[in-house]
């Protein structure tokens, strides 16, 4: 079974902080897919990245970037000078079939 | 770019009614999810089709959901009769072979049962 804990609910920061998204991850796979998506308000899923198991190394798309630790089983995302479009929901996924969390509330202010 | 169509994107029912989502996945994707999402909560996941075969629909309350993708392309999510749990946004997604990126999602459909 896949479990995923996103332990932060809502955070709130102001245009222009950078933000870190914690994602803790649970599945029994030896090597298996994790996924971010976000969620605006208008409601659909927008895939931000994947990333195998076996591929440690850090990434970094712009202002996004993502830490994979497989030994403590976090991909944590990082929003760098974080704008006010970017307040949505973010879901970190792990598996074939994703999983979902409850996601993290993310509120940029101006 | 391809996208994974979905429709009704809004529906209202009464309780005890049927209701219907259609869903139309990228062009040669093989597997396709159907996902509900209540509101303030993580997509669930209800079925997931590879072709025309459910390889997993252990969360899918079969007594009043049932899915089908006949054809193995587009697939239709029947719920009889809707509760007023039933509440909540359904979201299709479909996956191939050499897919990429993630799952592509469709907008949704957003089931009011009153």
């Amino acid at each position: 079974a896949q479990k995923v804990t996103q332990a932060q609910t809502e955070i709130s920061v102001v245009e222009k902080e950078d933000v870190t998204l914690d994602c803790v991850y649970e599945t029994r796979d030896t090597t298996y897919y994790l996924f971010w998506y976000k969620q605006p308000p208008s409601g659909e899923l927008v895939f931000l990245i994947r990333r195998n198991s076996f591929d440690e190394q850090n990434e970094i798309s712009g202002r996004y970037s993502w830490n994979f630790q497989k030994s403590t089983s976090s991909f944590n995302f990082t929003i760098t000078a974080s704008q006010v479009v970017d307040s949505a929901v973010y879901f970190c996924a792990p598996g074939t079939a994703l999983i979902f969390g409850k996601g993290t509330t993310l509120s940029v202010s101006s | 770019e391809a996208e994974v169509a979905q429709s009704p994107r809004y529906k209202i029912t009464e309780k005890s009614q049927a209701v219907a989502f259609w869903c139309d996945p990228i062009s040669g994707h093989a597997t396709l999810y159907w996902y509900r999402q209540i509101l303030g909560q993580g997509p669930e996941l209800l079925v997931q089709f590879q072709d025309e075969s459910v390889v997993d629909d252990s969360q899918l309350p079969k007594d009043r959901f049932s899915a089908e993708r006949l054809k193995g392309v587009d697939s239709t999510l029947k719920i009889q009769p809707a509760e007023l749990g039933d509440s909540a946004m359904y979201l299709c997604a479909s996956s191939g072979v050499g897919t990429v990126g993630g799952y592509t999602f469709g907008s949704g459909t957003r089931l009011t049962v009153v």
